[in-house]
């Protein structure tokens, strides 16, 4: 399958700074990428889609002005947690897709502890 | 909308034996893709295998094999030859072909074990 790496894999950072999480497709053009939230033994929860060149969809409750995501190109997309705060601690993992009928391939996911 | 259900949250079986996994879901759509991910420990999610609903044919992939019932939405997954490797969480997900439907939305999960 195609290759989907997301970088960093583990971060920590203080309350109220920001980071940012990188999802690169690396053996494809992903026209869309999503961004899921995984808290733990539970399920994927997705946070947004994003189209390239094209503003991010965010899912109901999700807060666009925390969770910034930008998909400039066809092989990247950004996810900035800013101002973030311990409640954001969780583990976050991106995925990609060439076109409306491909599967999706995921990347390895970003451990984001906030302390 | 669609919505993915897995209603069994454990399941253990023992190494070289067969188990089955659960899933129902609904969907308004006519053509659709449903799909079981593995989540090991190491949380990287990996594609086991992919079922086109207008297909009728069941899919497989080596040790793994589905039993789609459209009429009943129904999907379960089949382990044969069960593997220590096999120990993961599994998820089921489907996804629509309309338009604001082509995100997968995925069941709860199902942790599975597989004892030496």
């Amino acid at each position: 399958g195609a290759v989907v790496s997301q970088h960093p894999s583990r971060v920590i950072c203080k309350s109220g700074t920001s980071v940012k999480i990188e999802c690169r497709s690396l053996d494809f053009q992903a026209t869309t990428m999503f961004w899921y939230r995984q808290f733990p033994k539970q399920s994927l929860m997705l946070m947004a889609t994003s189209n390239e060149g094209s503003k991010a969809t965010y899912e109901q409750g999700v807060e666009k002005d925390k969770f910034l995501i930008n998909h400039a190109s066809l092989t990247l997309s950004t996810l900035t947690v800013t101002s973030a705060h311990p409640e954001d601690s969780s583990f976050y993992i991106c995925s990609a897709r060439a076109d409306r009928i491909s599967e999706a391939f995921f990347g390895q996911g970003t451990r984001l502890t906030v302390v | 909308a669609q919505t993915v259900t897995q209603s069994q949250p454990e399941m253990s079986v023992q190494e070289a034996e067969t188990v089955t996994l659960s899933c129902t879901y609904d969907t308004s759509e006519n053509n659709y893709y449903l799909f079981w991910y593995k989540q090991p420990p190491s949380r990287q999610m990996i594609l086991v295998i992919r079922q086109e609903a207008y297909k009728q044919q069941n899919a497989t992939e080596n040790r793994f094999s589905v039993n789609f019932q459209k009429a009943a939405k129904s999907f379960s997954l089949k382990i044969s030859d069960s593997q220590l490797g096999d120990t993961a969480m599994y998820f089921c997900a489907s996804r629509g072909t309309q338009g604001g439907s082509e995100k997968l939305v995925f069941g709860k999960g199902t942790k599975l074990t597989v004892n030496p």
